[in-house]
Parts: C-alpha cells; structure tokens; sequence
C-alpha cells in the first residue's frame, strides 16, 4: 500500500463514451501527477499539478482533460477516445519542496478502449 | 533533463547479487540519480537515490562514480520477487522521465 489509491482498476469503454479515472492520496502531498504507460513503451508524463495548479502539460490530445479540486484529488476525464488510447494510466504523488522527493504511485488503471 | 541508458535485460541467480549499470553521461551538478522499479502492471516503486556518495539502505544499494557519469544499483541477496523493470532516473527540478529500463529475472 502506497498511500495513492486509484479507481477504478480495469476501465473498457467505447470510442464515444465519457468516462473518468479517479486518484486519491493519503500522504499530505502538495503535487500529483499522471503518467501514461503504453504496451513495452516507457511512461509518458502527461500531467503535473502543484498545489493544484497545473504546472506542466505535455502536449496531450484535448480528449484527455485533467482536473485537481484539491490537494488530495486528482481526476482524469476521457471522451472520444482512440483505440491507441489503450494503455495503463498511473498517478503519483509527491512533496515539492526544496528537498528532492520522491514519487509515490498508485496501482493504475488498466484502460482498453474498443 | 539527463538521459540515461540502461541494458534492456539481466538475469541473476536467487541468493546472489543483482548489479544494475546505468550511464548518464550528461548528467548535471545538481541532478539526483534515482532508482525506480516495476512489477508488471503496478506502479513504479522507490527503490533510492544519491547525487555524489554512495547510498544504501533496507531495499539496496547505489554506487555513483566519482565522475557521476555512471552509477550502479546493487540488490545485495536478489530474490524472486526481485523480478521487475528497473528505471535509472535523473531528475532535476522535481520532473521524473522514465527510459525503458532493465528487465531483471531472478532465476531459482
């Protein structure tokens, strides 16, 4: 257990559904990330809020739309997905501070899109 | 930030120890080199991290070249739940980018 909770596990959705994936962490951290981690590909980093501020943005399709409500939760809402959107969908967390820290991540989500 | 470059695969014997090579030559002053590790199809766990000394604690540990262009991780008796993707990570201003890793399987 990292103290970074993701739901839901396993996600199959249709190419016109809206769905969302859910991120929750228990460690009092003030950064959340996503990461997108494709079949024998590294992890991509897709998102990066600090203080619930979105702070980087990878040139991610406008299909994917991140939100932080607060420091503790961070969703990621899909519509109109492509079936190469497929992949596993991690989310981490940190302290940001000036020490160097560490990431803490959630199990994923395994997400098929048909 | 740094890239790092890593052998794709390793194996290693259960009961011996796991040397992991990882170079990053371009690495800057004050970049960390962070060590990663993934068991297929969870998240990516902490294993350690250093700047110049030698680092070790209860999972493993990190050897830094003087030069710090290269660095070693060292799981000292490797098990079969060792088995995993090992990530050499050079960080700097707290943006973590992941390569693809060495592969290790720990043989019984």
């Amino acid at each position: 257990e990292t103290g970074v909770t993701q739901t839901p596990r396993h996600l199959v959705m249709g190419m016109t559904n809206k769905k969302s994936l859910k991120c929750e962490q228990h460690l009092g951290h003030n950064a959340m990330y996503w990461y997108k981690q494709s079949a024998k590909k590294p992890l991509e980093l897709m998102f990066v809020y600090s203080l619930e501020e979105r702070v980087e943005n990878n040139s991610v399709p406008s299909r994917f739309s991140p939100e932080c409500p607060n420091s503790s939760h961070l969703f990621l809402h899909l519509h109109t997905l492509q079936p190469e959107d497929s992949a596993l969908y991690l989310c981490a967390s940190s302290h940001l501070s000036g020490e160097r820290e560490k990431l803490f991540f959630g199990s994923g989500t395994q997400l098929s899109v048909l | 930030d740094a890239k790092t470059t890593q052998p794709p695969s390793m194996d290693c014997a259960e009961g011996r120890a796991a040397n992991l090579p990882c170079n990053h030559s371009t690495i800057s002053g004050n970049e960390y080199v962070y060590w990663y590790r993934q068991i297929h199809s969870q998240g990516p766990q902490y294993i350690i991290h250093g700047l110049k000394n030698n680092e070790t604690n209860e999972m493993a540990s990190l050897i830094i070249t003087e030069d710090r262009k290269s660095s070693t991780l060292i799981l000292p008796h490797a098990t079969l739940r060792d088995t995993a993707v090992y990530y050499c990570i050079v960080e700097g201003g707290n943006q973590f980018y992941f390569g693809t890793g060495t592969s290790l399987t720990v043989i019984p």
